[in-house]
C-alpha cells in the first residue's frame, strides 16, 4: 500500500534553532500534504495545508513565518520551524492526499524536543 | 463544541471481548474515516467510509448519513488491538479531504 515516510522521526534541538521535517509519498504523487501537530493527550490539528508548486495555506493562530512549508515536488513536502522554543515541542504529523485513491495516506510523525 | 465527537473517551475491555466506538458529526462530510494511532505515535488510516457498511478482518466500520453517526467495531479483542482510535469527517468546509478530528477514545485490553 501506499506510504508515507517522515524524517527525522525525532529531534532534540536548543531554543532559537531551526529545524526541518520533511515529508514524502513513496509511491504516489501528491499536490496536496497536510501537516499536523499533536500535543501530549490531545487530538491532532491541522497547522496548514501544502500544495505544490503554490503557498501553503495555513490554519488561523498558525504563524506562516515561523512554520516555513515548501512543497517543491509531488512526493516532498518540507515543515521548518524556524527559531524554535520549548512551547514548539510537539508531536508533528504529516499526511499526504492520494487523488487517485480518494484517501489520505498518514506518516509516522516527528517528535521534536526544544531545550 | 467539537464538530466530530466520540464516545467513551476511554475503554477498558478483557481480551476476547466485542468493542464498538461510536462517533458523531455535525458538519456535512463527503467521508468518515477511523485511525489508529498506537503510543509511540504513527497514524494508521483503518477505514474510509461515505455510506454502508466495510470490513476488514476483525474491524468493522459503519455510517449512518441521516443520523450523522459512525461505529467502530472490533470482534475478538486482542491486547495488540490496544490504541486510540480516532474519528475523523473530511468535507466540512467545502474541502473534500481537509480532515476535523475527534478527540480519540483510548482503548486499553487487557489479556
Amino acid at each position: 500500500g501506499a506510504v508515507v515516510s517522515q524524517h527525522p522521526s525525532r529531534v532534540i534541538c536548543k531554543s532559537g534553532t531551526s529545524v526541518k521535517i520533511e515529508c514524502r509519498s513513496l509511491d504516489f504523487q501528491a499536490t496536496t500534504m497536510f501537516w499536523y501537530r499533536q500535543f501530549p493527550k490531545q487530538s491532532l490539528m491541522l497547522m496548514a495545508t501544502s500544495n505544490e508548486g503554490s503557498k501553503a495555506t495555513y490554519e488561523q493562530g498558525v504563524e506562516k513565518d515561523k512554520f516555513l512549508i515548501n512543497h517543491a515536488s509531488l512526493t516532498l513536502s518540507t515543515l521548518t520551524v524556524t527559531s524554535a522554543h520549548p512551547e514548539d515541542s510537539s508531536f508533528y504529523i504529516c499526511s499526504a492526499w492520494d487523488s487517485l485513491q480518494e484517501t489520505q495516506y498518514f506518516g509516522p510523525g516527528t517528535r521534536l524536543l526544544v531545550l | 463544541k467539537n464538530e466530530v465527537e466520540q464516545s467513551p473517551q476511554n475503554l477498558t475491555a478483557q481480551e476476547g471481548e466485542f468493542i464498538t466506538i461510536n462517533c458523531s458529526y455535525s458538519v456535512g462530510i463527503s467521508a468518515l474515516h477511523w485511525l489508529q494511532q498506537h503510543p509511540g505515535g504513527g497514524i494508521v488510516s483503518l477505514f474510509m467510509l461515505s455510506s454502508g457498511k466495510k470490513k476488514h478482518g476483525r474491524l468493522i466500520a459503519t455510517i449512518n448519513i441521516q443520523e450523522k453517526h459512525s461505529s467502530l467495531h472490533i470482534t475478538a479483542s486482542h491486547p495488540r488491538d490496544s490504541a486510540v482510535y480516532i474519528c475523523a469527517a473530511s468535507g466540512g468546509g467545502g474541502s473534500n479531504y481537509k480532515l476535523t478530528f475527534g478527540k480519540g477514545t483510548l482503548l486499553t485490553v487487557n489479556p
